[in-house]
């Protein structure tokens, strides 16, 4: 069984870089697609963007001119890294996999919880 | 991008009542619809992939239909352990986008 675990800070300063990882266990990260999505407090979900096992990546317009999403295979990790981050950027962060890159997501992380705050 | 527009935003329903929640997406999407249900501080987790192909494991209550711009989720004597939010989630366009949410609770 495949489980996903995100990590990182709880807490970033505004204007500052938000940086998490996901690490993929019980299973490669090989052959598959891997998404973020973020939830703001008591709202819906955003799709932020994927990467391939391969380095290819794809971003929501939305995020695009601030975001950089990486897999690292040897570690069988991928990351998301957010500059210039505001108040808006507060949200639960969920990692996800999916069998392509337009595909539905199974399974999630468990979520973390990212405040942007001074 | 697609617009997913979930109705409604929320429903009060009794134990073993019936209820249906649509999606309708601003263009044809073909069948590449999926559902989701989250929990309270949950991840969401998939019952419904591609509009009507149920995951394993999901109890046969939970249905969906629907291809083009219309869908819907439909929950068959629903029980108390059903109260969630529930998502739709296109992947035809990207970027990939999620409906608003449906929150049914239980009385």
């Amino acid at each position: 069984q495949v489980l996903l675990q995100e990590s990182g800070p709880g807490l970033v300063k505004p204007s500052e870089t938000l940086s998490l990882t996901c690490t993929v266990s019980g299973g490669s990260i090989s052959t598959y697609c891997w998404s973020w999505v973020r939830q703001p407090p008591g709202k819906g979900l955003e799709w932020i963007g994927y990467v391939y096992d391969s380095g290819s990546t794809n971003y929501n317009p939305s995020l695009k001119s601030r975001l950089t999403i990486s897999v690292d295979t040897s570690k069988n990790q991928f990351s998301l890294r957010l500059t210039s981050v505001t108040a808006a950027d507060t949200a639960v962060y969920y990692c996800a996999r999916s069998r392509t890159g337009r595909n539905f997501f199974d399974p999630w992380g468990q979520g973390n919880l990212v405040t942007v705050s001074s | 991008e697609v617009v997913l527009t979930q109705s409604p935003d929320f429903q009060s329903v009794t134990p073993k009542q019936k209820v249906t929640i649509t999606c309708r997406a601003s263009q044809n999407i073909g069948t590449s619809l999926h559902w989701y249900q989250q929990k309270p501080d949950q991840s969401p987790k998939l019952l419904i992939k591609y509009a009507s192909q149920s995951m394993s494991g999901v109890p046969s209550r939970f249905s969906g239909g629907g291809s083009g711009t219309d869908f819907t989720l439909t929950v068959n004597s629903l029980e108390a352990e059903d109260a969630a939010t529930y998502y739709c989630h296109q992947s035809s366009f990207l970027p990939m986008t999620f409906g608003q949410g449906t929150r049914l609770d239980i009385k």
